[in-house]
């Protein structure tokens, strides 16, 4: 069975840094994109960022870029977010999304969607 | 704001169909497909549609998906209490990646 664990989620204080991590088990790590989501609390999902299957292409959204680094261990089947600089409205539970392709380009061609979700881990930013 | 429109809330009874809508434009939902999360509180999100209109293993009939240019409904027959969730639907957007639309909070009466 596909399995995905995020860990790492804390208290921060603002601007201050920390590293989530995913570990995800029962498939080929290195054959899939990873992305993660966050949700606010009383927000909708907001994608963060995402990371092909061979670590080489990555994408961010405004609300982080400059901020958080995504990446990935293939040999440990695990992916990071590096969240720096952080801001109280980065506080939100952290999903990590495996996609069903190999590419970062999601819902363009037939077959490429997000399948697996993590719990979530809890972010909570204060001062 | 949101990229996708989706109707804040719905309701309907035990039994009843219910739809929510995803409005998008040309370059999300107008050449794009569309996915749709079920989010209950305290819980991960999970995949409810696919390609428009797929349903992965594991999710009723009773769950369906269309789109009609740029608006993208999810249906759901034979309403049941535990339908009670927030939903979403999601596209690929050029210039943002992924795009999420606000969520629909799904109230069984």
């Amino acid at each position: 069975d596909v399995q995905l664990l995020e860990s790492g989620g804390t208290l921060a204080q603002p601007g201050g840094s920390l590293r989530l991590s995913c570990s995800g088990s029962g498939f080929t790590f290195s054959n899939f994109a990873f992305h993660w989501v966050r949700q606010a609390p009383g927000k909708g999902l907001e994608w963060v960022a995402g990371l092909s299957g061979s670590g080489e292409t990555r994408y961010y959204a405004d609300s982080v870029r400059g901020r958080f680094t995504i990446s990935r261990d293939n040999s440990k089947n695990t992916v990071f977010l590096q969240l720096n600089d952080l801001r109280a409205e980065d506080t939100a539970v952290y999903y990590c999304v495996k996609s069903t392709g190999v590419t970062l380009v999601l819902m363009v061609y037939a077959g490429d969607y997000f399948d697996y979700w993590g719990q979530g881990t809890l972010v909570t930013v204060y001062s | 704001q949101s990229v996708l429109t989706q109707p804040p809330s719905v309701s309907a009874a035990p039994g009843q169909t219910v739809t929510i809508s995803c409005s998008g434009t040309s370059s999300t939902i107008g050449e794009n497909y569309v996915s749709w999360f079920q989010k209950v509180p305290g819980r991960a999100p999970k995949l409810l549609i696919y390609d428009h209109n797929k349903r992965p293993s594991g999710i009723p009939d009773r769950f369906s998906g269309s789109k009609s240019v740029t608006t993208a409904t999810l249906a759901i027959t034979g309403l049941q209490t535990g339908d009670e969730a927030d939903y979403y639907c999601a596209t690929w957007d050029s210039s943002s990646a992924v795009v999420f639309g606000g969520g629909t909070k799904l109230t069984v009466l």
